[in-house]
């Protein structure tokens, strides 16, 4: 079946140095949405790429979707200990009528004062 | 906000016996789901609800589930005759239309099922 790939599993950092995490499909997405879990708490959305090489910004955070919209990166710009959490990448297939979001394992986020 | 609500916050339930697991979704939204998440595991998508049927589940989704939405406002995961390997946490969420049209899904808390 199909499958997100996300990498790393987890990141360390100091605060104030940069974090990335790549996401990558198996086949072609509709969408990506892109979703952040605190510890102990639920997925919480963030933002949706739809077009081929979309870059989207968040304040210091930069969403893009690759051209072949089969793949995807988060990155934060001097990370904050308010950015700690699990970023999981969702990916949508086209055409799809029943709205099944395909979780990426996630990249747990830790950063370090 | 609006937001998608879920009771009970933990359930604990013996193996073999059934549970139900509620949710309200955001009142306009017309697109349910239910996801469930292993301890320190990935999302996973499980079934999808529109219109008073299922759009889409997953192969976890057997014969042991079933969801139903009996009213107005709520939407159930029954699991029949529960396995310890159905120990997870259990995520609604909901959407005003399909995802695929971009829509975001809207989670709630979740409820965590513990299988004794």
């Amino acid at each position: 079946g199909q499958q997100v790939m996300q990498i790393p599993q987890y990141q360390h950092v100091q605060e104030g140095e940069d974090f990335t995490t790549y996401c990558n499909s198996s086949t072609t997405l509709s969408n990506i949405q892109w979703y952040k879990q605190r510890p102990g708490g639920h997925p919480v959305f963030l933002i949706q790429l739809v077009k081929s090489g979309e870059v989207k910004k968040q304040k210091r955070l930069t969403f893009q979707f690759g051209e072949a919209k089969k793949n995807s990166s988060l990155h934060i710009t001097a990370t904050q200990t308010t950015d700690v959490g699990t970023y999981f990448c969702a990916g949508i297939k086209p055409y799809n009528q029943g709205g099944k979001l395909i979780f990426g394992q996630g990249t747990e986020l830790s950063v370090k004062p | 906000e609006p937001e998608v609500t879920q009771t009970p916050s933990h359930q604990v339930t013996q193996m073999g016996q059934e549970v139900i697991l509620r949710c309200v979704p955001i009142s306009n939204h017309l697109y349910f789901y239910w996801y469930r998440q292993i301890l320190g595991q990935k999302v996973e998508f499980l079934v999808s609800f529109y219109n008073n049927e299922i759009s889409e589940k997953s192969e976890i989704f057997d014969d042991q589930f079933s969801v139903e939405r009996p009213d107005g406002s709520n939407f159930t995961l029954k699991i029949r005759s529960t396995k310890l390997e159905d120990s997870a946490m259990y995520f609604c969420a909901s959407s005003a239309r399909r995802s695929d049209l971009n829509q975001p899904q809207h989670f709630g808390d979740g409820t965590r099922l513990s299988i004794l």
